[in-house]
């Protein structure tokens, strides 16, 4: 069975950071891209953020380019979502999807998906 | 326009049909990009419904059909069922984002 497990969210202040985990098991992790998609309270889905298997490759939503790092460690099953310079508007329930691919293409789809974990930034 | 439009809200009785469309524009749709759908129960992850514009996943009933056509692409969901109240999102690949684009969601009520 498929499973991806978020943690790491929390309260944080404006400015400050946080590191989201997400442990993924029955599949073969180091085969596949990675994304992080976020939705804000009553809000739609946005995506944050993509990494290809072998993190060759990494894309960003503008919104969160050159604030938020993806990374990933295949030996330990995990992916990883670095927030720093965090903004009110960054407040959302995180989650983290597969890829139905190994890189980072057009054409794919988020085949499975954790039941995410809630950031909240306020001072 | 990076944007995909949904409409925010639909219904429809038991047993009825009802369509999602999902409209586009040059930069994702209209440039030939899939389009994937999914539904999302309340309090609950997203779930794959539609991959590859017309494709459904193990396990999704074939009371699920995608399409598109041009800039637009639309869900049918035939006879409703109680079961499928939920929100419903398109997805495709918009090249001036470089990235997904994921439309705004439509609520889906049963009457």
């Amino acid at each position: 069975e498929v499973q991806l497990v978020e943690s790491g969210g929390g309260l944080v202040q404006p400015g400050r950071s946080l590191r989201l985990s997400c442990v993924v098991s029955g599949f073969a992790f180091h085969d596949y891209a990675m994304h992080w998609v976020r939705q804000a309270p009553g809000k739609g889905l946005e995506w944050v953020a993509s990494l290809s298997w072998n993190s060759g490759s990494k894309r960003y939503a503008d919104s969160v380019k050159g604030r938020f790092t993806i990374s990933r460690d295949n030996a330990k099953n995990s992916l990883y979502l670095q927030l720093d310079s965090l903004r009110p508007e960054d407040a959302a329930l995180y989650f983290c999807a597969k890829d139905t691919g190994e890189i980072i293409a057009p054409s794919d789809a988020f085949d499975f998906w954790g039941q995410g974990t809630v950031v909240t930034v306020s001072s | 326009q990076s944007v995909l439009t949904q409409p925010p809200s639909v219904s429809g009785a038991p047993g009825q049909r009802v369509t999602i469309s999902c409209t586009g524009g040059s930069s994702n749709i209209g440039a030939g990009y899939d389009v994937h759908w999914y539904q999302q129960l309340p309090a609950t992850a997203p779930k794959l419904l539609i991959y590859g514009n017309i494709n459904r996943p193990s396990g999704v009933p074939d009371r699920f059909s995608g399409s598109n056509s041009g800039t637009s692409a639309s869900l049918t969901i035939t006879g409703l069922q109680a079961a499928d109240e939920a929100d419903y999102f398109c997805q495709s690949y918009d090249s001036s984002l470089g990235g997904a684009l994921f439309g705004g969601g439509t609520k889906l009520t049963v009457l």
